[in-house]
């Protein structure tokens, strides 16, 4: 199956700052990622749809200000919490939708914690 | 709205009984469902489709659309389909997923 990668794997930030997460397919083209949040012991959170070459669409509730996404190849999608805070920590997880013989099934990347001191 | 709901956030059975992972759903429009599986230390991964009707590592669902469930069954449970389970709705043209809060599998000796 198509992979799709995540980097950091962890990352640890002082409140205040910004964080930059990288989604990556890595041997497909993906012109459709979504981002996930996901709270200790519960369930996925889809936060938005990214889209290649355009804006990405935020689910009700999450603040497109405070989690910027930007898809600009059909390889990579990133994801900056901006000003970061304590809440802000989770666990953020990005799909790709495949294509050729895998079209219509999701990829999951391993996912990135991010924690905000 | 869509919603996913498992019931049981954790599931023991012992090897060799069978095993059943109950998934309900509310939706206004057409179900498009997904069991997704996640092994210890492992990436979330794509278990079945409802619109596949297949069986994979011994495991079917099969899409009730009278009681909105897709639960989850295999007749023999082994060991290594210990990991956590998460029931999925697709929906919209992109297909997003709303996913339910999962179940924890442990398949005892």
């Amino acid at each position: 199956g198509a992979v799709v990668s995540q980097h950091p794997s962890r990352v640890i930030c002082k409140s205040g700052t910004s964080v930059k997460i990288e989604c990556r397919s890595l041997d497909f083209q993906a012109t459709t990622m979504f981002w996930y949040r996901q709270f200790p012991k519960k369930s996925l959170m889809l936060m938005a749809t990214s889209n290649e070459g355009s804006k990405a669409t935020y689910e009700q509730g999450v603040e497109k200000d405070k989690f910027l996404i930007n898809h600009a190849s059909l390889t990579l999608s990133t994801l900056t919490v901006t000003s970061a805070h304590p809440e802000d920590s989770s666990f953020y997880i990005c799909s790709a939708r495949g294509a050729g013989e895998n079209t219509g099934e999701l990829f999951f990347g391993e996912g990135s914690r991010l924690t905000v001191l | 709205a869509q919603r996913v709901t498992q019931p049981e956030k954790l599931l023991s059975v012992f090897k060799g009984a069978p095993v059943e992972l109950k998934c309900n759903y509310s939706y206004s429009g057409s179900p498009e469902l997904f069991w997704y599986v996640q092994y210890s230390r492992q990436r979330l991964q794509l278990l079945l489709r409802h619109i596949s009707r297949e069986s994979i590592k011994g495991f079917t669902a099969d899409l009730n659309k009278g009681e909105t469930s897709f639960h989850l069954k295999k007749p023999f449970a082994q060991e290594e389909d210990s990991a956590m389970y998460y029931c999925a709705l697709g929906r919209g043209s992109a297909r997003q997923l709303t996913f339910g809060s999962g179940t924890q599998l442990t398949v005892l000796p």
